[in-house]
């Protein structure tokens, strides 16, 4: 069965523009949920969407966003980057919401905003 | 504020020991918790998961519970040059799902040859 798939792998930005990242689950899962990696802070919650809904936010701002669709890929929106949105964006899929299953990650995507 | 602690390490463990890692949560009304394992620049991969108090046995790696201490543990035994890494305990929270998963900082791992 294939994996989570994130695209893309690496993106470089500058500061005030957005992005729009990508992550397909695996085949089956109807949940995907969306982490921020960075040294200082750690893996860090920003939303899961469960059935095109987004269940569960954590504390970021509304500079971020996202959606799911019919199929379950996800995607992820920054927009007015800020140096500090530098990290490794993950996501992470599986079969039912709210953390009680397991979550299988994707390989990230690196977004470096200069 | 839920909160998953652990010690960030390094944790340097001879080659064929067995490197024991620890987490403690804050979040009393948690029900699953899991190990992944990171490699440098690598995403999380998991490891176990365990839901009930006890020991939960995969191979060279036993995870163990305490809901009552609000503690978690990964034991790995024969431990391998290849379990190098950094190890992260991950809890959900008690209020479905709400917060997502709670992620230590991660405890890094180093077996030396």
């Amino acid at each position: 069965k294939a994996g989570v798939t994130q695209t893309p792998r690496y993106l470089i930005k500058t500061r005030g523009q957005q992005v729009t990242l990508s992550c397909s689950p695996i085949s089956g899962h109807r949940s995907v949920s969306w982490y921020q990696q960075t040294p200082g802070q750690g893996l860090q919650f920003l939303f899961e969407y469960f059935s095109e809904t987004q269940r569960n936010k954590g504390n970021f701002p509304g500079r971020f966003s996202g959606r799911q669709f019919s199929n379950s890929r996800s995607e992820m929106n920054v927009s007015t980057l800020e140096l500090g949105d530098s990290a490794l964006y993950l996501c992470a899929s599986s079969r039912g919401s709210g953390g009680v299953e397991t979550q299988y990650f994707g390989p990230g995507t690196r977004l470096l905003v200069l | 504020q839920k909160e998953v602690e652990q010690n960030s390490g390094p944790l340097s463990v001879p080659e064929g020991a067995i490197a024991s890692l620890n987490c403690t949560y804050s979040d009393r009304g948690s029900q699953s918790f899991f190990w992944y394992r990171q490699y440098s620049g690598k995403s999380p991969e998991l490891i176990m998961s365990i839901y009930s108090n006890g020991d939960k046995e995969d191979g060279r790696f036993t995870a163990q519970l305490n809901k009552a201490s609000q503690y978690v543990s990964l034991l790995i035994r024969d431990s391998q040059p290849s379990d190098s890494a950094t190890y992260l305990c991950a809890v959900n929270d008690s209020g479905g799902g709400a917060d997502g998963l709670t992620f230590g900082k991660g405890t890094h791992l180093i077996i030396q040859p």
